[in-house]
C-alpha cells in the first residue's frame, strides 16, 4: 500500500512539449506539496494546497500549474518544457492536524528535456 | 535567502563512528526541526524531530541536539552503519498563517559510511 504515489517515475520530453505529473495520497491528509530537487539534491517547494485551497505558490514560472481535483489528488502539469525544467520532482502530504513538519514525500518523477 | 544553513555538504565516516551535521536557523519563529532521510532514488523521509521546549532527542542510534540560544541543532548518528549511507535534509517550519505547511530545508549532506 502506497502511501504517496507519483505517475510516471520516468519522463522524458522534448523541448516545447507540455507534460503531466500525477499524484495520489491514501494517507487521508489535508494538505499537498510539489517540490523540484535539483541535481545538487537541494529542495525547493514549489506549490502547497490545503483542503484543495491554493497555500503556497513559490516564485515558480507560469508555465507550471498544479490542480487539485480533491483532497487526495495534486497534478503538476508543465508547458512549453524547458532545458532547465530537467529535474526530480516531488509530491508530499501532510495532515494539518498534527504538524506540517512532518510530511511524506513520493518517490519521485524524474523529467529530463531535451 | 537560505532559511537554514547545513554543513558539511558530504562526510565520510568508517563504519562504527559517530556522523555528526550541523545546522543553523535564524528564524525564532521556527517550532518544529524534523530530520529528513534521503536514499538514491527515493524520497526524502522522517527520520526524527525535535521542537524547541527539549534540548536533546533521542531514537536508537539518532539523536537531535538542540541548541535554542544558539540557534543551531545537530544529528548524531551513532555506531554508523554502511546503511546509514544517504543524504541527510534538516529542516524548520513554524506553523500558521500564510506560510501554512512551510519546511525550509537544508542544503543536505551527503553521507557514506565506508565498511
Amino acid at each position: 500500500d502506497t502511501a504517496v504515489s507519483q505517475t510516471p517515475k520516468y519522463l522524458v520530453t522534448q523541448m516545447g512539449n507540455d507534460k503531466s505529473i500525477k499524484c495520489e495520497q491514501n494517507l487521508g491528509h489535508d494538505t499537498m506539496y510539489w517540490y523540484k530537487q535539483d541535481s545538487k539534491k537541494f529542495l525547493k517547494i514549489m506549490f502547497s494546497y490545503n483542503n484543495k485551497e491554493l497555500i503556497i505558490n513559490e516564485t515558480v514560472p507560469n508555465r507550471f500549474s498544479p490542480k487539485s481535483p480533491d483532497k487526495a489528488h495534486l497534478n503538476l502539469h508543465i508547458n512549453s518544457l524547458e532545458l532547465g525544467d530537467s529535474a526530480v520532482y516531488f509530491c508530499a502530504s501532510s495532515d494539518s492536524r498534527t504538524g506540517f513538519g512532518e510530511q511524506y514525500f513520493g518517490p519521485g518523477t524524474r523529467l529530463t528535456v531535451t | 535567502q537560505q532559511q537554514v544553513k547545513q554543513s558539511p555538504q558530504s562526510l565520510i565516516v568508517q563504519k562504527g563512528g559517530i556522523s555528526i551535521i550541523n545546522c543553523a536557523y535564524e528564524n525564532t519563529a521556527f517550532d518544529y526541526f524534523p530530520w529528513y532521510q534521503q536514499f538514491p532514488g527515493k524520497g526524502p523521509a522522517l527520520l526524527i524531530a525535535i521542537r524547541p521546549d527539549v534540548s536533546e532527542k533521542k531514537e536508537g542510534r539518532f539523536t537531535i541536539s538542540f541548541n535554542k540560544s544558539a540557534k543551531q541543532f545537530s544529528l548524531h548518528i551513532m555506531d554508523s552503519q554502511p546503511g546509514d549511507s544517504a543524504t541527510y535534509f534538516c529542516a524548520a517550519s513554524k506553523g500558521g498563517g500564510s506560510t501554512l505547511g512551510r519546511l525550509y530545508f537544508g542544503r543536505g549532506t551527503q553521507l557514506t559510511v565506508w565498511p
